[in-house]
């Protein structure tokens, strides 16, 4: 079946510490994207590639970073400088002007 | 830069009454897609319903239907005959299919809480 897995469902990050949030896809869609949920509010959008090794920061890219090596994979890491990453991540796919396939998301909270 | 509102926090109807949940955008594009996304307790987002700016006629899929005011760039969900399984947070969502520094960009209102009651 194809659709987006991101791995894995639940994180503990200890303070100080990297930590990065698998997204993958074989719905060889170009766009990938990387949401944060918090709690009762909306979806706000950390960073997006349209193509490999290219990628644009969103609205709340400080203290995250990404990659974009392979058309499948984006992969995004939390760094120490993210001082409150306890959030629900979300990561996505999107081929023209159709909708965005989600994966099922990642729980990340602070040990 | 884009931006989506979404002015109800929350909202309720009685089971197999109708709702509309309101959206509104900022934009100075002519080419973009408009969205609405659903969000049960599972956290998982389903499309609802889409609709193409170039289009006049508004979409429809089932229950749902939406009012495209291109002009007034107003954007609103109606359900009809709601149904507990519409219970759910949705999103409405502004996707600029053009040029420039913000293409491909997806951006999501806060979110609108509906609750069906029986």
């Amino acid at each position: 079946d194809g659709g987006i897995t991101q791995s894995p469902k639940y994180l503990f990050r200890k303070e100080g510490q990297n930590v990065t949030l698998s997204c993958e896809q074989n719905l060889n869609h170009d766009a990938m994207y990387w949401y944060r949920q918090d709690p009762g509010q909306g979806l706000r959008l950390i960073y997006y590639s349209q193509i490999v090794n290219d990628f644009q920061k969103g609205d709340i890219a400080e203290g995250y970073s990404v990659s974009r090596e392979k058309k499948e994979s984006f992969p995004l890491t939390v760094t120490s400088a993210q001082k409150n990453p306890t959030a629900f991540y979300l990561c996505a796919s999107r081929v023209g002007g159709e909708k965005l396939f989600f994966g099922s998301g990642t729980q990340l909270s602070v040990l | 830069a884009q931006t989506v509102t979404q002015s109800q926090p929350e909202m309720s109807v009685q089971e197999a009454e109708t709702v509309t949940l309101s959206c509104t955008y900022d934009t100075s594009e002519s080419d973009y897609y408009l969205f609405w996304y659903k969000q049960p307790p599972s956290r998982q987002m389903i499309l609802v319903i889409r609709q193409e700016a170039y289009k006049q006629q508004n979409a429809t899929e089932n229950r749902f239907s939406v009012n495209f005011q291109k002009a007034a760039k107003s954007f609103s969900l109606k359900i009809s005959d709601s149904q507990l399984g519409d219970a759910a947070m949705y999103f409405c969502a502004y996707f600029m299919n053009a040029g420039g520094t913000s293409y491909g960009k997806l951006t999501f209102g806060q979110g609108t809480i509906l609750t069906v009651h029986p």
